[in-house]
């Protein structure tokens, strides 16, 4: 079975700091995507960041980047200059093949680590 | 454009009822998604779609139903509403996952309380 783990179901981080949230996840693929989605409050599903297995480079996008350890099968999220606006339920996700369906694809999620930046 | 649309936003229900989450996408995705989402477990996949006209379980089909007979509508259904049932659902589409690099895009989920 391929899982997706959040060890930190709560995080708080003070407004301007640092932040990291960590994931690992389990697979015998080579080749595979992984993603951070932010939820806030009025739920909507956000993606934050990707990265592609086979690039080394770790992605990032603006404040947001990732430690991606692939031996480890470790993904982490790093959240720098938090903001007020940061706080929300943040979810690691693997993307994997669906069996026999061919070519489709479908999310694993993780449980989530709920991140509250404080003022 | 609006992206994914899910109707109804919120619905209560009780034990034995049916009803009918729509999800419409105009974005022209070949692929659509049906998600349950309850505290602690992240999102887990109930059906998918990979084109009109077909459909398939994913992880946690039972109780519900789905069609897909036209490209941009994916419907969730479910026949004897069961409180097991009560969760939030999410609808998500995407183009062609081998072409991409597989984003899903989320439509704003739908509660669903079932008495």
């Amino acid at each position: 079975a391929q899982t997706v783990t959040q060890s930190q179901p709560e995080m708080s981080v003070q407004e301007a700091e640092t932040v990291t949230l960590s994931c690992t996840y389990d697979t015998s693929e080579s080749n595979y995507y992984l993603f951070w989605y932010k939820q806030p409050p009025s739920r909507q599903m956000i993606l934050v960041i990707r990265q592609e297995a086979y690039k080394q480079q770790n992605a990032t996008e603006n404040r947001f980047s990732v430690n991606f350890q692939k031996a480890a099968k470790s993904f982490s999220l790093k959240i720098s200059d938090s903001q007020l606006g940061d706080t929300a339920m943040y979810f690691c996700a693997f993307m994997k093949p669906i069996p026999s369906s061919g070519s489709a694809r479908q999310l694993t999620f993780g449980s989530g680590t709920q991140l509250t930046v404080l003022p | 454009n609006a992206g994914v649309t899910q109707t109804p936003k919120f619905r209560v229900l009780k034990t034995g009822q049916s009803m009918t989450l729509l999800c419409a996408q105009d974005m022209n995705h070949e692929y659509m998604y049906w998600y349950r989402q309850d505290p602690g477990m992240g999102l887990r996949l109930i059906h998918y779609s990979v084109g009109e006209g077909t459909t398939a379980k994913g992880e946690v089909p039972d109780g519900y139903n789905v069609s897909r007979l036209k490209k941009q509508n994916f419907l969730l259904g479910l026949e004897s509403a069961a409180p097991s049932q009560t969760s939030v659902y999410f609808c998500a589409s995407s183009w062609t996952p081998t072409l991409n690099t597989g984003e899903l895009f989320f439509g704003e989920g739908s509660r669903l309380t079932v008495l």
